[in-house]
C-alpha cells in the first residue's frame, strides 16, 4: 500500500496561483500523475508522468515533484478550475489516489 | 475518437452479482491495459481493477479482492467487471478507464447501489 496525503480544500482569489501539494513517502522517485473532476462528470487527467500536460489542457497547469511531494499548480485560475483534484500513482499494479483537494476559486 | 462506455449498473440486493461492461471505441483496444475505478458518493477516487492489454495480469484493490473479477474480450473490444457477494458499501459510480499507468480516458460511470 502506499499513502498519497492532500489537502482536504483550499481556495484561491480569480487571477491568482494555485498549489496543492500531494504527500507521500519518497514521492519524487515514482510517477505522479493529476486529475481534475467537476461535481457529476468523470476525472480529467491534466498532468501526467509529473509534469506533462494532455493536448487540450491549458498551460496554466503545471506539476513537479521532488522529495516528500508532488505539487500541481494552477496559474491565473479562473472560475472554471474550480473542481476537485485528485493526484495519483501506480505502483506494483496497483492504483494509488490522494484523498483529493476541493478547490474553490473566490 | 476515443470512448469508453460503461453499463449495467442498477439496484441490487446485499449478498447478489452484478456484471458491468464497458465498450471501448476509437481506438486500438488491444494494446492497452485497462481499469475500474468507482467513487461512492460524496467521496474520493478508489481504484477497484486493472487487466493488461492481453488479460494476462489482473490486479485488484483490497476491499474487492476475491469477490470481484475483471475480463477483457479483445475481439469484441469489451472490458468487464463482475462483481460477486456485492456489499452496501459497495455502492458507487464505477467508471472504466483506459491506460494503466495513467488512465487518460474515463467513461461517464454507470451507478451501483447495493440496498435491501
Amino acid at each position: 500500500s502506499y499513502e498519497l496525503t492532500q489537502p482536504l480544500s483550499m481556495s484561491v482569489a480569480l487571477g491568482q496561483t494555485a498549489s496543492i501539494s500531494c504527500g507521500g513517502n519518497d514521492i519524487g522517485s515514482k510517477t505522479v500523475h493529476w486529475y481534475q473532476q467537476k461535481p457529476g462528470q468523470a476525472p480529467v487527467l491534466v498532468i501526467y508522468r509529473d509534469t506533462n500536460r494532455p493536448s487540450g489542457i491549458p498551460e496554466r497547469f503545471s506539476g513537479s515533484n521532488s522529495g516528500n511531494t508532488a505539487t500541481l499548480t494552477i496559474s491565473r485560475a479562473q472560475g472554471g478550475d474550480e473542481a476537485d483534484y485528485y493526484c495519483q500513482v501506480w505502483d506494483s499494479g496497483a492504483v494509488f489516489f490522494g484523498g483529493g483537494t476541493k478547490l474553490t476559486v473566490l | 475518437q476515443v470512448q469508453v462506455v460503461e453499463s449495467g449498473g442498477g439496484v441490487v440486493q446485499p449478498g447478489s452479482s452484478l456484471r458491468l461492461s464497458c465498450a471501448a471505441s476509437g481506438f486500438n483496444f488491444s494494446t492497452f491495459g485497462m481499469h475500474w475505478f468507482r467513487q461512492a458518493p460524496g467521496k474520493g477516487l478508489e481504484w477497484v481493477a486493472a487487466i493488461w492489454f492481453d488479460g494476462s495480469k489482473k490486479y485488484y484493490g483490497d476491499s474487492v479482492k476475491g469477490r470481484f473479477t475483471i475480463s477483457r474480450d479483445n475481439s469484441r473490444n469489451t472490458v468487464s467487471l463482475q462483481m460477486d457477494t456485492l456489499r452496501a458499501d459497495d455502492t458507487a459510480v464505477y467508471y472504466c478507464a483506459r491506460g494503466l499507468q495513467y488512465p487518460a480516458y474515463w467513461g461517464q460511470g454507470t451507478l451501483v447501489t447495493v440496498s435491501s
